[in-house]
């Protein structure tokens, strides 16, 4: 079995400071890991994603992700926030077959000016 | 420009109405799905499609119908037996069903009941 979980509802930071959303995961083999991004009333963007190449994963927009086995982790951070960035971010864990990509229940950023 | 287009963007629903939802893609990609997003909450699977001609059920079928007559199109039609289907509906779209491949999505479009 598979799941997914976003560990903050809603994380707000300042403009120019860093960005930490969390994710954690279940899997019973190794799985692959996505970032989406959704801007308001938008469809969703993937920002990046894991597949067992590297444990560092860059994306768009400067973001990047690492994939840490021991602790199930799939951290999504940027060093420098900017207000462009506000949006819905959702983890997601893909496993053996189309109906098993689970999406969490995402983190809101919000920029403060 | 290649992508996926969902219309209309919004749309309204009458109590015992059946509306369907439209879903095009020129990206020449054999998968695509359905998911229905509540405020708050992730994405959920209601259909997925492989290839032409096929559909399997997701998480939560139950009152809604599609069809995949075309590699293009993936209708989705959200019957009267659906009782609370107010919800922002997301297409997506795949190269394949293998799934390491990343997800396309068109904008959504937004269903309320009147």
């Amino acid at each position: 079995a598979q799941s997914v979980t976003q560990l903050d509802s809603h994380v707000s930071v300042s403009e120019g400071t860093p960005v930490l959303l969390r994710c954690n995961y279940s899997s019973s083999y190794s799985p692959s890991l996505f970032w989406y991004v959704q801007h308001p009333n938008k469809g969703l963007q993937l920002l990046l994603k894991y597949t067992s190449a590297a444990t560092l994963v860059k994306g768009i927009n400067g973001f990047e992700a690492e994939f840490k086995k021991s602790e199930t982790s799939f951290h999504l951070t940027k060093p420098s926030a900017h207000m462009s960035d506000a949006a819905e971010y959702f983890c997601v864990v893909s496993g053996s077959s189309a109906s098993k990509i689970i999406f969490g229940s995402g983190t809101r950023l919000s920029i403060r000016p | 420009d290649g992508g996926i287009t969902q219309s209309p963007k919004y749309l309204f629903r009458k109590e015992g109405q059946n509306v369907t939802l439209s879903c095009e893609q020129n990206l020449n990609h054999d998968a695509m799905y359905w998911y229905r997003q509540d405020p708050g909450q992730g994405l959920r699977l209601i259909y997925y499609s492989q290839i032409v001609n096929d559909f399997q059920k997701g998480d939560i079928a139950e009152g809604y119908s599609v069809s995949r007559e075309k590699k293009e199109s993936f209708p989705l039609t959200v019957t009267s037996a659906q009782k609370n289907p107010t919800a922002f509906y997301l297409c997506a779209s795949s190269k394949n069903s293998a799934t390491n491949e990343k997800l396309f999505f068109g904008s959504g479009t937004q269903l309320s009941v009147l």
